[in-house]
């Protein structure tokens, strides 16, 4: 019954690789995200989507795209890997126009590039 | 821009004891919505508290309390009687208004406070 769930939580893949994370909530939220945690813990939101609206924070690289299949899905593909994109991926969700906004995260992803 | 600042990379409180984790943070905006999160080792990130900006009261949640100071823009978290899980790396995070979505939405983040506690 994990709210936020994602797979794989490590993923080794070599330079050049496209790879896939999913991520998917059972908790009816209209809203999902995927942050981006770097070497030094610093989070940073790199996608939020809902139903209506994707927005891109303009320093992703175009490598990097979401793709939802429906409300409770949120995957994240990632093309031609390159070593800077080692880092822990988040997705998150949350129900917009409610009362505190709180945001329930998934374990994290720990991609390495080689 | 929003920004949030954590001026505390690492703190270290003595178990039972009290400890406070600093933040403040920038915006523009009147209304909006301040958490702060911890991540264990395990990196799962959980929500330790949350404020709304338009209420005066600061919220509390156990042996975790906030000083919220709007016009100072800080929001300091409070830990007493702190436990040897209380170990961890703790964000503080802001969230625009409720009447907008899209980037409004996401949270920002401090770098982070990484608190040891010693038995």
């Amino acid at each position: 019954d994990t709210a936020v769930s994602q797979t794989p939580k490590y993923l080794v893949t070599q330079m050049g690789n496209d790879k896939s994370i999913k991520c998917e909530q059972n908790l009816g939220h209209d809203t999902m995200y995927w942050y981006k945690q770097d070497s030094k813990k610093f989070l940073k939101i790199m996608f939020s989507y809902n139903n209506k609206e994707l927005i891109i924070n303009e320093t992703v690289p175009n490598r990097f795209s979401p793709k939802s299949p429906d409300k409770a899905h949120l995957n994240l593909h990632i093309n031609s890997l390159e070593l800077g994109d080692s880092a822990v991926y988040f997705c998150a969700s949350s129900q917009e126009r409610t009362d505190g906004y709180e945001q329930y995260f998934g374990p994290g992803t720990r991609l390495t590039v080689t | 821009a929003q920004t949030v600042t954590q001026s505390q990379p690492e703190m270290s409180v003595q178990e039972a004891e009290t400890v406070t984790l600093s933040c403040t943070y920038d915006t523009s905006e009147s209304d909006y919505y301040l958490f702060w999160y911890k991540q264990p080792p395990s990196r799962q990130m959980i929500l330790v508290i949350r404020q709304e900006a338009y209420k005066q009261q600061n919220a509390t949640e156990n042996r975790f309390s906030v000083n919220f100071q709007k016009a100072a823009k800080s929001f300091s978290l409070k830990i007493s009687d702190s436990q040897l899980g209380d170990a961890a790396m703790y964000f503080c995070a802001y969230r625009g208004p409720m009447n907008y979505g899209g980037s409004q939405g996401n949270l920002i983040f401090g770098k982070g406070t990484k608190l040891s506690v010693k038995p």
